[in-house]
């Protein structure tokens, strides 16, 4: 009963290293969505895919890449990490949107750290 | 663009309801009101949503105010497992505008 994975759970990087952070989710969901938790803070969306082979940008896109590989995969991408994108990641995924009333299910996390 | 005002923490005691008040007074026709819930170190967990009526589930019940400006959500016997940051969060498709939440504290 996976739901939501992520991969790494956590990661140190030095500032202009790359790194694509993986989220899986076996829930046959259409819907898959990337955000970012700065502390003391509630989450802010970077990225979504609203179904395979689409995405768009959320809030705060500006440093981040995704790539929907397939249904089940939706992949973020820092290609030169800076100090401001330390932070926690929650990758979530939901049933397709006929109008703003899906749950999202959420992953546990990649807490992310750049130095 | 709607934003949620929470207080920022709360306190309850064991076996008794809790009442999580939200003020949305910007909210539009189109938004709905959802509620997450994070546990430390955890991914944020949906409560309940609603948009215009009161709703209930096995977690918890939603009550929304007729001008749809406030909302309020109810544990009705809190437990130590209760004990979490509750977001209210207004969504209108995939935009989520997500404040900074009521930590809720649960004494035994």
């Amino acid at each position: 009963n996976a739901g939501v994975t992520q991969t790494p759970k956590f990661q140190v990087l030095k500032t202009g290293q790359s790194m694509t952070l993986q989220c899986a989710q076996d829930m046959n969901h259409n819907s898959m969505y990337w955000y970012r938790q700065d502390p003391g803070m509630g989450l802010r969306l970077i990225y979504y895919s609203a179904s395979e082979g689409t995405t768009d940008k959320g809030e705060v896109p500006n440093g981040y890449n995704v790539s929907r590989l397939n249904k089940r995969e939706f992949s973020l991408r820092l290609e030169s990490a800076a100090p401001s994108q330390t932070s926690v990641y929650f990758c979530a995924s939901s049933l397709p949107e006929t109008g703003s009333n899906q749950p999202q299910h959420f992953g546990d996390g990649t807490r992310l750290s750049i130095l | 663009d709607a934003k949620t005002t929470q207080p920022n923490s709360m306190e309850s005691n064991e076996e008794e309801p809790v009442h999580l008040p939200c003020n949305h007074s910007t909210i539009s026709g189109t938004d709905y009101i959802h509620w997450y819930r994070q546990l430390p170190s955890q991914g944020p967990e949906y409560v309940i949503h609603g948009l215009t009526s009161n709703v209930n589930n096995r977690m918890a019940s939603l009550a929304i105010a007729e001008d749809r400006k406030s909302s309020t959500l109810i544990l009705h016997r809190a437990t130590l497992r209760d004990a979490a940051v509750y977001y209210c969060i207004l969504r209108n498709f995939n935009k989520f505008y997500f404040g900074s939440g009521t930590k809720l504290n649960v004494k035994p």
